[in-house]
């Protein structure tokens, strides 16, 4: 029972254009939702989060939106840049436990 | 300051084979998380670790798999009788503490069990 679903496992999107990852979840408890990137051969980084509280959070080029009602969150880059291209995973957890469940990721190619 | 680092990188090991997995967190980081990235799969937990308190093991699989963390710091996951299925990357997190705080990874290991 995946609780975190990324249900496209690719994007391709041209440089300077925006990027659009989602991700949906089904368990009404999770209120943290966070985005990592991952290169290959390197662990996950860390990239933008969000409470529960908020609907919207931007960092530079990077926005999360949360819509609770929909159990559903997204992740825009504008504009996207070819050093974008990597690997996206969103997570989700209680924030009365310290679990992240994980999605199963997004691979997002900017083509130049 | 330097992030979480894991050794060995690589690691190809016959079926059967025993492997320990080694990271180091973040100094100062009281919480420690090992999750592992099979093919196509997101990261699945496997243990926690905060501070003295008893670990989570809830994540992992099976009896083969056992993680120990010394100090308050260095933390090791062994496998016993690896198995083909055995075979993911295996991630290593810290985090300040553990309640809201964001976890940081390490570039984890490839295990591979032939």
């Amino acid at each position: 029972d995946q609780q975190v679903k990324q249900n496209s496992p690719s994007l391709s999107v041209q440089e300077g254009r925006i990027s659009i990852l989602n991700c949906d979840y089904t368990n009404s408890m999770f209120d943290y939702f966070l985005w990592y990137k991952k290169y290959p051969a390197e662990g996950p980084t860390f990239l933008i989060s969000i409470s529960s509280i908020k609907d919207k959070n931007e960092d530079g080029r990077f926005t999360v939106f949360l819509n609770k009602s929909a159990k559903h969150l997204s992740l825009h880059i504008v504009p996207s840049q070819p050093g974008d291209s990597a690997v996206y995973f969103c997570a989700a957890s209680d924030s009365g436990t310290y679990k992240y469940i994980f999605g199963t990721g997004t691979r997002l190619k900017v083509l130049a | 300051g330097a992030g979480v680092s894991q050794s060995p990188s690589n690691k190809v090991t016959e079926k059967g084979k025993d492997v320990e997995l080694r990271c180091d967190p973040i100094s100062g980081h009281t919480a420690l998380y090992w999750y592992r990235q099979s093919l196509g799969q997101g990261l699945e937990f496997l243990i926690y670790f905060q501070g003295n308190s008893a670990p989570d093991k809830s994540g992992l699989p099976s009896d083969r798999f056992s993680a120990e963390r010394t100090g308050g710091s260095v933390s090791t996951l062994t496998i016993q009788r690896t198995q083909q299925e055995d075979s993911a990357v295996y991630l290593c997190a810290s985090s300040l503490s553990s309640q809201g705080d964001t976890q940081y990874f390490g570039p984890g290991t490839r295990l591979t069990v032939l």
